[in-house]
């Protein structure tokens, strides 16, 4: 089993610019997470999922869109890169929510100029 | 004021040394996640508690629920447990995790 995987790993992108974050997970979880680190900052959860064709906002969803299709895949899209999300974004499943241990892929890092 | 704040930021001990991460939390919760953030910026899940106390090789989890409290405890330390070690206390209100800052652990050989 892969767990969960990201996709790209690494990405510069210019003010403006577009992109999608591919996440995938083979366990079968309900759950999908898309969080964002910066420095000297806690996780700050984007986007959720519980469920396929379902998502919710978290706590920094402005600038950001998600869909989930698919129960194993959950997409996070930049429509206009800022360089305030210059950041290193983790996607994350879980069986169920915070009550079950989340599995985190292994991060993108994104650098908007 | 901050919902969880670990204490300390940081922290570096010589190898062989006990160490212990405390976490407060000011919100009811129905349980709390400690995790580890490798240097290399993976996120493994150490543990998840509810009450009392957990054990995994070197590691020990404690939480006190009424004091609102949680401690990670490493024994006999070891270079490799260099790390970023994360509090993350779920809310018994909506059971999304609220993330801690993180502490930061350099044991020197």
């Amino acid at each position: 089993n892969a767990g969960v995987t990201q996709t790209p790993k690494f990405r510069v992108l210019k003010t403006g610019q577009s992109m999608t974050l591919l996440c995938a997970q083979d366990m079968n979880h309900e759950y999908m997470y898309w969080y964002r680190q910066d420095p000297g900052m806690g996780l700050r959860l984007i986007h959720y999922s519980v469920g396929e064709g379902t998502t919710a906002k978290g706590e920094v969803p402005d600038g950001y869109n998600v869909s989930r299709l698919k129960k194993q895949n959950f997409l996070l899209g930049l429509e206009s890169a800022a360089p305030s999300q210059t950041s290193v974004y983790f996607c994350a499943s879980s069986r169920r929510t915070g009550m079950s241990e989340q599995y985190f892929g292994p991060g993108t890092r994104l650098t908007v100029t | 004021k901050n919902e969880v704040e670990q204490s300390p930021q940081n922290l570096t001990a010589q190898e062989g040394e006990f160490i212990t991460i405390n976490c407060s939390y000011s919100v009811g919760i129905s349980a709390l996640h400690w995790l580890q953030q490798h240097p290399g910026g993976g996120i493994v899940s150490l543990f998840m508690l509810s009450s009392g106390k957990k054990k995994h090789g070197r590691l020990i989890a404690t939480i006190n629920i009424q004091e609102k409290h949680s401690s990670l405890h490493i024994t006999a330390s070891h270079p490799r447990d260099s790390a970023v070690y994360i509090c993350a206390p779920c809310p018994d209100s909506n059971y999304q995790l609220i993330w801690g800052a993180g502490t930061k652990l350099i044991i020197k050989p």
